[in-house]
């Protein structure tokens, strides 16, 4: 079946620092990549997606490469900020006909002044 | 309102007890998901709906919990006879769509703690 295996955490950086959060997954098929974000406090936002090979998904200064040859998504950053801190999750949704979607299990960021 | 709405966001219980959640999706959507997230993972697939139609069921869903969704609107999870291991945050999740594609939108979620 699908699987997302992703750094674990927690990962720590001060402000201004490049962040890179790694993410491999195992899918059949061609799915979908998107990594989402949970604020402290907030539900899961979609900070990201790719849905083909060598796509780029990018928002907010983030981005990530869809990897096939890799099975890869990692998620970089060149900048972090304190309002950056939070847990990230990167995930995949097959193409079998509904958008069900494996999550990895999150990697939490925090960024010090 | 555009967005997924679940109530209640915490709910506290004895073991035992019945617990239900509601959750309002995007209006426009066919479509409902409810996930769960324990502390330090990622969220599980529970269960998916098609309008009215519950359409796979995970196998994390045991006999005590059944979901359902009346006229293809809004959906409820109860989960009977409650134990500690359901503690979670129980989401709710519609398709909408970003830069063209198809994604799940997420609910703020409801929180059960089973004492």
């Amino acid at each position: 079946g699908n699987s997302v295996t992703q750094m674990e955490g927690p990962v720590t950086l001060s402000e201004e620092a490049f962040l890179t959060i790694n993410c491999t997954y195992t899918a059949t098929g061609y799915p979908s990549l998107f990594w989402y974000v949970q604020y402290p406090g907030e539900g899961l936002q979609l900070l990201l997606k790719a849905t083909k090979a060598d796509d780029k998904g990018s928002n907010k200064g983030f981005e990530a490469t869809y990897r096939k040859e890799t099975t890869s998504f990692h998620l970089e950053k060149g900048s972090v900020q304190v309002s950056d801190s939070a847990v990230y999750f990167c995930a995949l949704s097959d193409h079998g006909g509904y958008q069900k979607v494996t999550f990895g299990t999150g990697t939490k960021l925090q960024v010090i002044p | 309102d555009t967005g997924v709405s679940q109530n209640p966001r915490h709910k506290i219980t004895k073991r035992g007890q019945n617990v239900t959640f509601r959750c309002d999706p995007i209006s426009e959507h066919n479509r409902l998901y409810w996930y769960r997230q324990t502390l330090g993972q990622g969220p599980e697939f529970l269960t998916y709906f098609q309008n009215e139609a519950q359409l796979e069921k995970s196998r994390l869903l045991s006999d005590r919990f059944s979901a359902e969704r009346p006229k293809g609107s809004f959906s409820t999870l109860e989960i009977q006879r409650t134990e500690q291991g359901d503690s979670a945050m129980y989401l709710c999740a519609s398709p909408t769509s970003f830069s063209g594609a198809n994604v799940l939108t997420f609910g703020a979620g409801s929180r059960l703690t089973v004492l």
